[in-house]
């Protein structure tokens, strides 16, 4: 049921550098959005991203949306230990109304 | 709000017993979703209901996997019988109407040994 990839599947970087995920989908959409999800937890809604839409920002999150090349990428500035954790996107099909999460990127920041 | 609420939160039964996992939705919330998730096949959406209706249960592993809803602030998925390869993180997320942004509870460890 995923519906697209995350790259790269894992990503280590130290605090204070800025940490980049990619994500690529398949189909037309209605929007993106990106997830985190800490270490037994469940996941924990971050940004959205209308398919209308290139650029959004929410404190040290930039999201960007190419619906031409059906991807999306998330920038994590200024990366903290607390940054430690998994980050799914999920995107929304054009007509329907459940989410279609890629595989995860799973972030490491060290102190 | 107190958010999704899912109960257990860990489960461990024997090969061939029946699991019945739980969860109430935000209140409010339309939509809610069952996933599962392992390091294998990573997070899949079981089925979801919307208004207490199952629009979509493709994801349902096969028949011993049963999903009710019975009223906007309750549903349940059960195993019967439960085999060693069922055991995952199972997570409920409920969402309202429009962008489909979802809400997710912290999930039941479910181990069938």
């Amino acid at each position: 049921s995923q519906q697209g990839e995350e790259d790269p599947q894992a990503l280590s970087i130290q605090e204070g550098e800025n940490a980049t995920m990619n994500c690529s989908y398949k189909t037309s959409i209605n929007n993106l959005q990106w997830y985190r999800q800490n270490s037994g937890r469940g996941l924990v809604h971050l940004i959205l991203i209308r398919s209308n839409e290139r650029e959004k920002h929410s404190g040290r999150l930039r999201v960007t949306l190419d619906t031409s090349k059906k991807s999306s990428s998330l920038l994590i500035t200024a990366s903290r230990a607390a940054d430690t954790a998994s980050y799914f996107c999920a995107t929304v099909r054009t007509g329907a109304n459940n989410l279609f999460f890629g595989t995860g990127t799973r972030l490491t920041v060290i102190p | 709000d107190a958010g999704v609420i899912q109960s257990p939160r860990h489960e461990v039964t024997e090969m061939g017993q029946e699991v019945t996992l739980r969860c109430k939705p935000i209140s409010g919330h339309d939509y809610l979703f069952w996933y599962r998730q392992t390091m294998m096949r990573g997070l899949e959406l079981l089925i979801y209901f919307n208004n207490n209706v199952p629009i979509d249960d493709s994801g349902m592993p096969e028949d011993r996997f049963s999903a009710k809803m019975p009223n906007a602030s309750f549903s349940t998925l059960k195993i019967q019988p439960s085999e060693p390869r069922d055991s995952a993180v199972y997570f409920c997320a409920s969402s309202y109407p429009g962008l489909g942004t979802q809400y997710f509870g912290p999930g039941t460890r479910l181990t069938v040994l």
